[in-house]
Parts: C-alpha cells; structure tokens; sequence
C-alpha cells in the first residue's frame, strides 16, 4: 500500500462546475498536510495547506480534512480552464521531517 | 516571494559523466531538498538538509551525493551518471525546523546518454 494514494484520473470536470479530489494516507501519525498545483512542464506550487480536521477555504479552493478517516480533499469551485493541471497531495508526519507525495490527479476543465 | 532557482532547465550528460545540479534560495530557509519526478512514480526524495554542512538521505539516495556548505545553496551530484537517472530533477526549500510549505525551484530536465 502506498503511503499517499490519489486517483491518477484525469477528472473531467465542466467549466463552471465544482472539482472534488480526494487522497487518502496510510500513517495515523501524519500531521500536515498540502495541496500542490503542477502544470505541464512546470515545477509544484503550493495552493493549500491544512493541519486540523474540518474545512478551510482559500478563495474557490477548500481543502477538507479527516483524520479519523485519513483522508483529505480539495474541492475546486467555479472551475475554470486554468485550472487544468495535476494537483499533488502531500504529506509529512508528527516527527516530520519529509513530505511524502502521492502520485496526483490530472484535472482537465473543458470550456 | 520566495525564489528557488537551478542552474540549468535543461542538460544532456553523457553516461559515467560526474554531474552537478546547483539550487539556490534568497529566503533564508533552513530546509533544503532534492527530489526528482518519473511519470508514473511521482515526485522522490533524494536528500535533503536541515542546516549548513548537514544532510540526511531520503527514499532514493544511491547513486546521489549533496553538499551544503552555504544556507542559501544546496548541491546535487551524480557521481558517475546513468541512463536510469534520466529525469526532472526539483529543488526545494522550507523555513524553519518544523516542515510546512515547501518551495519549488523549477527544475533541471537531465538526460542521460
């Protein structure tokens, strides 16, 4: 079992429409927990980051977290075309002293 | 704005070649490291460092070396380049001694030959 998993996808999702992406990690110890952004050919940039469970909201971006059931997601609202990309869940732990990544889902909006 | 940068978006070495990828960041931050990033295996941890002169490896160290010897630099070297090291290459860095966001440079696509 992979320590961080996502689905691959890609995500279809209508411009306008909502995008929910979902990721799940093995080790009941992780304590922080992001949401990165990769466009083709370009390096991670960080979007979200999120430490206890429930909601937070960052313009049409919120990440949710649950720990009891580790896992946390990212909802995408009013999606738009330039938000096609891969986005990355990242992990580190209590002790932590590395993020691990899971492998990311591939989001395309269509017009 | 943090800035990471890295000397070469893209380079081709030749296989047994010693090869050095170089990161720099202005911010100040404590924490640097090295991953690379193969489709269908996601982002890997070479290295990284907590502080000058120090480094400890991550999940896939063998055939890597690091150096630290400044803060704001961080070294990659491949001591005898192989064809399985083909790949992007991506720095990052982070303040503090408690991990949070991490910031990336924007990569050096290395092939090998």
């Amino acid at each position: 079992q992979k320590e961080v998993e996502q689905n691959s996808g890609p995500l279809s999702v209508p411009e306008g429409a909502i995008a929910s992406l979902n990721c799940t990690y093995s080790d009941r110890v992780s304590q922080s927990f992001f949401w990165y952004r990769q466009y083709s050919g370009k390096s991670p940039e960080l979007i979200m980051s999120i430490y206890s469970n429930g909601d937070k909201e960052d313009g049409r971006f919120t990440a949710q977290l649950n720990k009891a059931s580790q896992y946390v997601s990212l909802l995408i609202r009013d999606s738009q075309p330039s938000d096609s990309a891969t986005y990355l869940c990242a992990v580190t732990k209590a002790a932590g002293n590395k993020l691990t990544f899971g492998g990311g889902t591939r989001v395309l909006v269509k017009p | 704005d943090v800035k990471v940068t890295q000397s070469s978006r893209y380079l081709v070495k030749r296989t047994g070649e010693k090869v050095f990828l170089e990161c720099v960041q202005d911010m100040d931050h404590e924490n640097m490291f090295w991953y690379r990033q193969d489709p269908g295996l996601g982002l890997r941890l070479i290295y990284f460092s907590y502080d000058v002169k120090m480094k400890e490896k991550g999940d896939i160290p063998e055939g890597y070396s690091v150096s630290r010897e400044k803060k704001e630099r961080f070294s990659l070297i491949l001591e005898s380049a192989s064809t399985n090291q083909t790949s992007m290459y991506l720095c990052a860095s982070s303040p503090g001694t408690v991990l949070y966001e991490q910031y990336f440079g924007p990569g050096t696509r290395l092939t090998v030959t």
